[in-house]
């Protein structure tokens, strides 16, 4: 069964430092992994997935993961925080059923709390 | 934005009632999943549809139902609420071939 785990529900940087958002997952077969953030009062925007083409992948904003089979992890990093990255973010993996139907698994969220 | 529409904003309905809520799926996807998130968690998959029947479920009871038209939009209806449906409800739309889900920005239902 596929399941993520997100290592701290709660993160707080000042502006202009390195973010680090922590993921682990379980699949039994090569995942399709995703980040979301939800912005306050806001739907989920999309911020990257890998999908093995390679294993760091670049999305939107100037964050970017790396996935590391080895360590079962997917971690989201951003070199410098912004006050506007304060928001949820989400691991998610994708599970795919017989019938040929897919969900989205997603993680607990990570709070990220962004200082001046 | 993802060109994913739902309606309305928000609702506020008392316990026992039943719920409409609507989804417009991104142009030329054909596949609309419906989640519950309620607060402070993160979204549950409720049901998929794909080409107006349901063909995926997740661990909610029959009182959650829902309707794809032939324009691939999407209807959940909730029956006999209870407090606990309290919730943002969110719309996802995708193609049949991939796995990238686009969402709405949601529903905040309110159970009184």
């Amino acid at each position: 069964a596929q399941s993520v785990t997100q290592l701290d529900s709660h993160v707080s940087v000042s502006e202009g430092t390195p973010v680090l958002l922590r993921c682990n997952y379980s699949s039994s077969y090569s995942p399709s992994l995703f980040w979301y953030v939800q912005h306050p009062n806001k739907g989920l925007q999309l911020l990257l997935k890998y999908t093995s083409a390679a294993t760091l992948v670049k999305g939107i904003n100037g964050f970017e993961a790396e996935f590391k089979k080895s360590e079962t992890s997917f971690h989201l990093t951003k070199p410098s925080a912004h006050m506007s990255d304060a928001a949820e973010y989400f691991c998610v993996v994708s599970a795919l059923f017989s019938g040929g139907y897919n969900k989205l698994i997603f993680g607990a969220g990570t709070r990220l709390a962004v200082h001046p | 934005e993802t060109g994913v529409t739902q309606s309305p904003t928000h609702l506020i309905k008392t316990r026992g009632q039943q719920v409409t809520l609507r989804c417009s799926s991104q142009s030329g996807h054909n596949t609309v999943s419906w989640y519950q998130q309620a607060l402070g968690q993160g979204p549950q998959f409720i049901f998929q549809y794909y080409r107006e029947e349901e063909n995926g479920r997740g661990n909610f009871p029959p009182r959650f139902s829902g309707l794809q038209f032939p324009n691939y939009s999407s209807e959940l209806n909730v029956n006999a609420l209870e407090l606990d449906d309290s919730a943002l409800y969110l719309c996802a739309s995708r193609t049949g071939g991939q796995d990238t889900q686009y969402f709405g920005p949601g529903t905040r239902l309110t159970v009184l």
